[in-house]
């Protein structure tokens, strides 16, 4: 069971807009960033967002990330069939003095 | 181009011991912080452990502790997780990932499969 909860799935029609919700705690989201990831099928995780709500080179802006206290959320905006994938959010813990992972949320595109 | 390859992964028996092995190349591999993900079959993905830039510190889950030790050779340029005492629940593919800032994982090798199975 993941310290940092995410809804297990989450769909939505081309152009529509999601968001993926990410819940922790004061060990780990109330204190530091939150980072997430995307898993195509079959693929290697890739970066997503770092420090809440940045995006590396070559991540669309349609991808956007923000936290508040100790939860965090994704959204895509002008979703694109090629968006269905694993999406994780991930947190350093200072209790456990190591890395989390939430559970996983599977986006399908309808 | 920031390259990470994985190799080491197979099939052992429960008790037993693997050594996994991280190639990385394109970065200057001493520079950064180094971690080790693993993905159980159909399931999220689960921290291991991390490593300091000299190796002089390292932090592990607990799932693994005691059990794992991570190491890393920077002439080689080479990352490592050596497991002992394999569990069946350690059957997983393992990644290994480049570390920045407090823990965002900016390259991911495609990962090798460790099956612990009788």
């Amino acid at each position: 069971q993941s310290v940092l909860t995410q809804p297990p799935s989450a769909s939505g029609t081309p152009g529509q807009r999601v968001t993926i919700s990410c819940f922790g705690s004061s060990s780990n989201i109330g204190t530091n960033s939150v980072n997430w990831y995307q898993q195509l099928p079959g693929m290697a995780p890739k970066l997503l967002l770092y420090i809440n709500d940045q995006r590396p080179s070559g991540v669309p802006d349609r991808f956007s990330g923000s936290k508040s206290g100790t939860s965090a959320s994704l959204a895509i905006s002008g979703l694109q069939l090629e968006d269905e994938a694993d999406y994780y959010c991930a947190a350093w813990d200072d209790s456990l003095n190591g890395g989390l992972f939430g559970g996983g949320t599977r986006l399908t595109v309808l | 181009e920031v390259q990470l390859v994985e190799s080491g992964g197979g099939l052992v028996q429960p008790g037993g011991s693997l050594r996994l092995s991280c190639a990385a190349s394109g970065f200057t591999f001493s520079d950064y912080w180094m971690t080790w993900v693993r993905q159980p079959p159909g399931r999220g993905l689960q921290w291991v452990a991390n490593i300091k830039q000299d190796g002089s510190a390292n932090y592990y889950a607990d799932s693994v502790k005691g059990r794992s030790t991570i190491s890393r050779d920077n002439a080689k340029k080479s990352l490592y997780l050596q497991m002992d005492s394999l569990r069946v629940e350690d059957t997983a593919v393992y990644y290994c990932a480049r570390r920045r800032g407090k823990q965002w994982l900016d390259y991911w090798g495609q990962g090798t499969l460790v099956t612990v199975s009788s």
